[in-house]
């Protein structure tokens, strides 16, 4: 099993449509998690951290399930902008720095 | 602020010669840089943890000794591609981080060096 699990889609959505993507990840000892925007031949820029109490940017809101396991992000009034690959991202218990990828969903926003 | 370069943006070289890539922190202090690679349609993959002024972790598979990496200091570290074959062509991105100071525990990335090995 994938230390960190997404659907690589791709998710083709309509121009202000809303959008969700969710994660998992294995290791229960991981402290931190973040999702990290990339576009095409480009290096990933953090979008946002993610904590158990939910927390929103914008029109991006992210939520950690620890119980379960499971990170989201939800993408509200979606622009042709956001069109990009999302990187569902873990790092481990504190002192070990070490980020774990997920393999990315890849999202096309359609005009 | 925060600010990681790498050094070359891409680079074409035929097979058997060895590639250094330069990864700088310009504005900040690292405690420690990290190497991933990325194949097309891939995510990251971490290659290696490297602590200024000691010897670099590798993640299992990577060979050290083909993939040389020196951090000689809190803002430079580079890794060197010995003896470069096709396969190796691929995305070759560095981070670095914490900052130094205040808790920081993000990690900023470089803008990637593309290597095509012919």
């Amino acid at each position: 099993r994938k230390e960190v699990e997404q659907d690589p889609g791709p998710f083709n959505v309509p121009e202000g449509a809303t959008v969700a993507f969710n994660c998992t990840y294995s290791n229960s000892a991981s402290q931190s998690f973040f999702w990290y925007r990339q576009d095409c031949r480009k290096e990933p820029k953090l979008l946002m951290s993610v904590y158990s109490s939910g927390n929103e940017d914008g029109r991006f809101t992210a939520q950690l399930n620890r119980a379960s396991q499971y990170i989201s992000l939800l993408i509200r009034d979606s622009k042709l902008s956001d069109s990009a690959t999302y990187l569902c991202v873990v790092r481990g218990y504190f002192g070990n720095e070490k980020l774990t990828f997920g393999t990315g969903t890849r999202l096309t926003i359609i005009p | 602020g925060a600010v990681v370069s790498q050094h070359p943006s891409w680079v074409i070289c035929k097979s058997g010669t060895s590639v250094k890539i330069e990864c700088r922190s310009l504005d900040f202090q690292a405690t420690t840089m990290f190497w991933y690679r990325q194949f097309p349609k891939q995510s990251l993959m971490l290659m290696a943890t490297s602590n200024e002024g000691s010897k670099a972790t590798y993640e299992q598979g990577v060979e050290k000794d083909k993939f040389l990496i020196n951090h000689a200091s809190l803002t430079l570290s580079t890794l060197t591609v010995t003896s470069a074959h096709p396969e190796d062509s691929s995305f070759y991105i560095c981070s670095a981080g914490p900052r130094l100071g205040p808790l920081n525990n993000e990690q900023f990335f470089g803008p990637g060096t593309r290597l095509t090995v012919l």
